[in-house]
């Protein structure tokens, strides 16, 4: 089955250090999304892709978070720096008209 | 902007039905999902709505009405492995086509 595989599965970082998740969404699907979750807020839209372009980062700190997709194969979320209050997983997700299939996430501690 | 909610938690029994409500205001519709998440996993694609009525897989089926701006998640002959969250999901083109999560409904079967 194809899946969208997300790196890491888990980081713990120090508070102002960078953090950097990698997702491979699967092959053919051109729309990439990035969502947060956390027991208060839930799934959060942070970034949209459509084609690699960037559609709506509206849900995302600006000052401090950043999406790109360098190629088809690879989007990327950084933060830099982390603060204790990124903690959450982050979950990538991408789809062809629908649904969307999710990544197994990053689990993001930050300390 | 766009509002989407749903019951925070319900408990059923083994062998029962449950009916997950989800209600939303959107700009615009372009379909409503659900989604299955087990504690620590992945949202998992349930089912998809586009047009009004109930769409049926098996022992999960999925209403909608889109003048009532209302949809329903049936799940029937419950098992223990059906204690999990629901998420309801909206896409909505006036806002990109970007897919909207409810606070998800975490349910719990009991024997």
């Amino acid at each position: 089955d194809a899946r969208v595989t997300q790196t890491p599965r888990h980081k713990v970082t120090e508070m102002g250090q960078e953090v950097t998740m990698r997702c491979q969404p699967i092959l053919g699907h051109n729309t990439v999304f990035w969502y947060r979750q956390t027991m208060m807020q839930g799934l959060e839209l942070l970034a949209y892709f459509r084609n690699r372009a960037p559609l709506d980062d509206s849900g995302m700190p600006k000052d401090r978070f950043s999406a790109e997709m360098p190629d088809a194969t690879l989007a990327t979320l950084k933060i830099q720096p982390s603060e204790p209050r990124d903690s959450a997983v982050y979950f990538c997700a991408s789809g062809l008209n629908s649904p969307l299939h999710f990544g197994n996430g990053t689990r993001l501690t930050v300390t | 902007g766009q509002n989407i909610d749903q019951p925070t938690e319900m408990t059923a029994t083994e062998g029962a039905i449950v009916q997950i409500n989800c209600t939303y205001q959107t700009s615009g519709f372009n379909g409503l999902f659900w989604y299955q998440q087990h504690a620590g996993e992945a949202p998992t694609f349930l089912s998809y709505n586009v047009l009004d009525g109930l769409e049926e897989k098996g022992r999960f089926s999925s209403f909608l009405s889109r003048s009532k701006g209302y949809s329903y998640l049936l799940l029937k002959e419950l098992q223990m492995k059906d204690s999990a969250s629901y998420l309801c999901a909206v896409r909505d083109p006036a806002a990109g086509n970007k897919l909207t999560f409810g606070g998800g409904t975490r349910v719990l079967v009991k024997p």
